[in-house]
C-alpha cells in the first residue's frame, strides 16, 4: 500500500512561476524526503526533512512538514524548463536497524511551459 | 565514480522465460533495493538487502528472487516471466547504517522490461 500520495497528480505552469505540490501520508514518520525523476531516468534525492522540523530550504526548494496533518509540501520558486519532471515524496517510518525502507508516493508530474 | 549501474537497459521476454537483472554500486553502501514502477503507482519495493548476506521481502515480492552477491552487487531474477511483470525496474542503494543517519537512496537508470 502507498504511504504517500501527492497532489496534484499533474501541474503545468509558466516558466518563472512558483510550483507547489503536496504530499499526504498515513502513519507516523521519522523523516520525509522529496525526489525528482526526469523522464526515462532514475530518481534523484532533492531534500530531506526530519519529523521535528517544520520547514527547510535548499536553493529554490522549500519544504514544509506538518506532522499533525500528516502532510508536506514542496515549493519550487522561479521555475525553469529544467524543472520539468515528476516529483515524489518518500517516508521512512521504521528506523530499526536492518529494516530500512522507504515508501514512495504516486508522484506529481510537473511541466514548465517556456 | 559511476554510482548505481543497471543492466540491461531494455529487455523483451516471452511469457515463461527467465532472466536476471543486474545491479552494482560503487559507493560502498550497505543497503540495496529493487523497485518496480508502473504508471500511476509510484515505486513499489520488491526486495531489499540491508547488508551483504541478507535479503528481505518488500511490498510486491511474488514472482521474484534476489541475490546479494557481494557488497557491490544485488541481482533480481524472474524465474517465469508473466505479462503482469511488465514494468520499469529500478535498483537503489543507501548508506543507511553508515555515516549517514538517513536513508537517502541513490538510484540506477532503470531497466524497461516488457513481457509478451
Amino acid at each position: 500500500s502507498q504511504q504517500g500520495e501527492e497532489d496534484p497528480q499533474a501541474l503545468s505552469i509558466q516558466e518563472g512561476e512558483n510550483a507547489t505540490m503536496n504530499c499526504s501520508y498515513k502513519t507516523s514518520i521519522n523523516n520525509l524526503q522529496w525526489y525528482r525523476q526526469n523522464s526515462g531516468r532514475g530518481l534523484v534525492h532533492l531534500i530531506l526533512i526530519r519529523s521535528n522540523e517544520r520547514e527547510k530550504h535548499s536553493g529554490r526548494l522549500r519544504v514544509t512538514l506538518d506532522t499533525s496533518k500528516k502532510s508536506s509540501s514542496l515549493l519550487i520558486t522561479a521555475s525553469r524548463a529544467a524543472d520539468t519532471a515528476s516529483y515524489f515524496c518518500a517516508t521512512d517510518s521504521q528506523r530499526n536497524f536492518g529494516n530500512e525502507k522507504l515508501t514512495f508516493g504516486t508522484g506529481t508530474r510537473l511541466t514548465i511551459i517556456p | 565514480n559511476a554510482g548505481v549501474t543497471q543492466t540491461p537497459k531494455f529487455q523483451v521476454l516471452k511469457t515463461g522465460q527467465s532472466m536476471t537483472l543486474q545491479c552494482a554500486q560503487d559507493m560502498n553502501h550497505n543497503s540495496m533495493y529493487w523497485y518496480r514502477q508502473d504508471p500511476g503507482m509510484g515505486l513499489r519495493l520488491i526486495y531489499y538487502s540491508a547488508s551483504e548476506g541478507t535479503t528481505d521481502k518488500g511490498e510486491v515480492p511474488n514472482g521474484y528472487n534476489v541475490s546479494r552477491l557481494n557488497k557491490r552487487e544485488f541481482s533480481l531474477r524472474l524465474e517465469s516471466a508473466a505479462p503482469s511483470q511488465t514494468s520499469v525496474y529500478f535498483c537503489a542503494s543507501s548508506d543507511f547504517s553508515g555515516a549517514s543517519s538517513y536513508n537517502e537512496q541513490f538510484f540506477g537508470p532503470g531497466t524497461r522490461l516488457t513481457v509478451l
